[in-house]
């Protein structure tokens, strides 16, 4: 288990329910990234974590994204009444420090394939 | 707010060809990515470059940072190299900025 996990894998919810999805990074790893992938687009920045430090929001498309991070380690990102045009492949990725000149390789998990029907 | 643009957008070679992907992004980053996804949708990291050049195995990434432009290579490429490869430039605390990727298929 030593890469970033995220679970589940596959989400499927209706229109307007809210949804949480969860990503373990790779011990160690201070700095935390969620990005989106929808269906024929290119990956776009959403959030992201410097250990316990306020994270930068700037990437979240509306109010009703939300992320967490506790204890520096696991993270979660809430989607509230979800809308159709949310369905997309929520990445996440670990590396040892963060950005604002800081150089990392960033490991990115599997993903979790959300579908809002 | 930094872009980063690709080129080709699709490109489809024989096996053996060598293969050069192209990236330009227009202001300066403290390192730029090149990314690896495969049909699954799984990403791999191949280079983290902020100067100069690169190599692991047939997979080589340069970096001219006067000119804000960026290489990847693959000599004699092979089918399973097939994929989408993207690049990224990182710079102030916006995680990364993405290209939109080149499509990579590589016949037998």
């Amino acid at each position: 288990g030593a890469g970033v996990s995220q679970s589940p894998s596959n989400k499927v919810t209706e229109k307007g329910k809210d949804v949480e999805l969860r990503c373990d990074p790779i011990s160690g790893h201070t700095a935390l990234y969620w990005y989106r992938q929808s269906l024929g687009q290119g990956l776009e920045f959403l959030i992201y974590f410097q250990g316990n430090s306020a994270p930068d929001k700037s990437g979240l498309p509306s109010d009703r994204f939300s992320a967490e991070r506790t204890g520096g380690s696991v993270s979660t990102l809430t989607i509230q009444r979800t809308q159709q045009e949310d369905s997309a492949v929520y990445l996440c990725a670990s590396s040892r420090q963060g950005s604002g000149g800081a150089q990392e390789t960033q490991y990115f998990g599997p993903g979790t394939r959300l579908l809002v029907l | 707010k930094n872009e980063v643009e690709q080129s080709p957008q699709n490109l489809t070679a024989q096996e053996g060809e060598f293969i050069t992907i192209n990236c330009s992004y227009s202001v300066g980053i403290s390192a730029l990515h090149w990314l690896q996804q495969h049909p699954g949708g799984g990403i791999v990291s191949l280079f983290m470059l902020s100067s100069g050049k690169k190599k692991h195995g047939r997979l080589i990434a340069t970096i001219n940072i006067q000119e804000k432009h960026s290489s990847l290579h693959i000599t004699a490429s092979h089918p399973r190299d097939s994929a989408v490869y993207i690049c990224a430039g990182e710079g102030g605390a916006d995680g990364l900025t993405f290209g939109k990727g080149t499509h990579l298929i590589i016949q037998p």
